[in-house]
């Protein structure tokens, strides 16, 4: 199983602020996704990134894969309340199918 | 579409007893898998299915079965639960393992949350 270790935790703020989110591991990725999750539902999906150095903005948010494919980032520029949610990073490979997921950051902001 | 569904949404048993909780997707995916998410350990994969008639086991497969007669349904069954299943399980499908070299969207249903006493 490879292993990714996201930071922080938890992270509160208040409206307006910017956030970063990290995804760590020691395994190289093919493919790493990023999903926001709120209370009482499945999560969602962001975005895929696939190249070393890779940058994607999805409105108020950018998502960076690092250069090695072992690492990314999540973040956001003048977080809105309707931002608070769990986000988690996901990795794998598509030849096996089997994606492995972090613990996740809580994320809540305050209006 | 509706997507994918889970039933039941809240479960209680005890220890010892058996059940299963039920998954549908009506989007013709070929792939799916069963999740379960505690507090501080994200998503471990339990099993997944590339298909009709297909199964493997994931992370996290003991004390768990599953079978996949049609495309649509995915069921899973807890064998003889226990306090260590408790969980939130969320069943996740996909249309292919790829999409040009990156893994394809996973499409969650919105859980079961289940207590064994």
């Amino acid at each position: 199983t490879q292993l990714l270790e996201q930071s922080p935790q938890f992270l509160s703020i208040q409206e307006g602020e910017n956030l970063t989110v990290y995804c760590n591991s020691s395994s190289v990725f093919s493919s790493l996704q990023w999903y926001r999750q709120e209370p009482g539902e499945g999560p969602v999906l962001l975005v895929t990134v696939v190249t070393g150095g890779e940058v994607k903005k999805l409105k108020r948010l950018t998502f960076q894969f690092g250069d090695a494919r072992k690492d990314s980032s999540l973040h956001i520029t003048a977080a809105q309340p309707g931002d608070t949610g769990l986000y988690l990073c996901a990795g794998g490979d598509p030849n096996d199918y089997k994606l492995s997921f972090g613990a996740g950051t809580t994320v809540t902001v305050r209006a | 579409n509706a997507g994918v569904t889970q039933t039941p949404k809240f479960q209680v048993l005890k220890t010892g007893q058996s059940m299963t909780l039920q998954c549908a997707q009506d989007m013709n995916h070929e792939y799916m898998s069963w999740y379960r998410q505690d507090p501080g350990m994200g998503l471990r994969l339990i099993h997944y299915s590339v298909g009709a008639g297909i199964t493997d086991q994931g992370e996290v497969p003991n004390g768990y079965n599953v079978s996949r007669s049609t495309t649509e349904d995915f069921p899973l069954r807890l064998l003889s639960a226990a306090p260590s299943q408790t969980s939130v399980y969320f069943c996740a499908s996909s249309y292919s393992r790829r999409v040009g070299g990156r893994l394809d969207t996973q499409y969650f249903g919105p859980g079961t949350r289940l207590t064994v006493l």
